[in-house]
């Protein structure tokens, strides 16, 4: 098992750009989360999904988007991209719900500058 | 949701001294997870606890729930090198989908 994977590592977008964070995982977990990490601080969600076709806003939604059309895949959407969206994005994903006990995964990190 | 203050945000130690950090709420929680994060690295998670008053142990690493269920401790044992990095404890919204971070204690060790 790969676990949680992230495409790409590293990005540096400009201001206005768009792109897409990937994240797949081969664990058929139901539940995926996106958080990003400011430099120094906790980590905030984005969004997450309950299973596929399901998602729903976390703590700092604005200025991002996700979908989730299959159970592995997760992907994040920066639309217009702008300097507060410079952070370190990670994807997450557990096979049930946080009060289960069970062990949420984490990918290992885009690491996004908008310049 | 839910909110969390760890303290403290930054910790010292020499090799060897103990290490203890705290997560507190101001409401009562239905579980809390604690997670390792070193430099550069990703999130792994250590223990979830449920049960009021909980303790568990995996090796020099003690964790602990409180009576209350309004705060928990990670207590570090004879600190090694390999213990460096950032430890933060994790809450989730009543109907499990949700896990909010406190903002984490750094820790760094002193050979």
């Amino acid at each position: 098992n790969a676990g949680v994977t992230q495409t790409p590592k590293f990005r540096i977008l400009k201001i206005g750009q768009s792109m897409t964070l990937q994240c797949a995982q081969d664990m058929n977990h139901n539940y995926m989360y996106w958080y990003r990490q400011d430099p120094g601080m906790g980590l905030k969600l984005i969004y997450y999904s309950v299973g596929a076709g399901i998602t729903d806003k976390g703590e700092v939604p604005n200025g991002y988007n996700v979908s989730r059309s299959t159970t592995e895949d997760f992907p994040l959407r920066l639309e217009l991209a702008a300097p507060s969206q410079t952070s370190v994005y990670f994807c997450a994903s557990s096979y049930l719900g946080l009060f289960s006990g069970n062990t949420i995964y984490f990918g290992e990190g885009s690491w996004l500058t908008v310049v | 949701g839910q909110q969390v203050m760890q303290i403290p945000q930054y910790q010292h130690v020499q090799e060897g001294e103990d290490f203890t950090t705290y997560c507190n709420s101001s409401t009562t929680l239905s579980n809390i997870q604690w997670y390792k994060q070193r430099p550069g690295g990703h999130p792994v998670f250590l223990i979830q606890l449920v049960k009021s008053g909980e303790v568990k142990k995996q090796k020099r690493l003690t964790f602990q729930f409180g009576e209350a269920k309004k705060n928990s401790s990670l207590h570090i044992t004879a600190t090694q090198t390999t213990d460096v990095g950032t430890y933060f404890c994790a809450v989730g919204e009543t109907s499990g989908s949700r896990l909010t971070f406190g903002e984490g204690t750094q820790l760094t060790v002193n050979p």
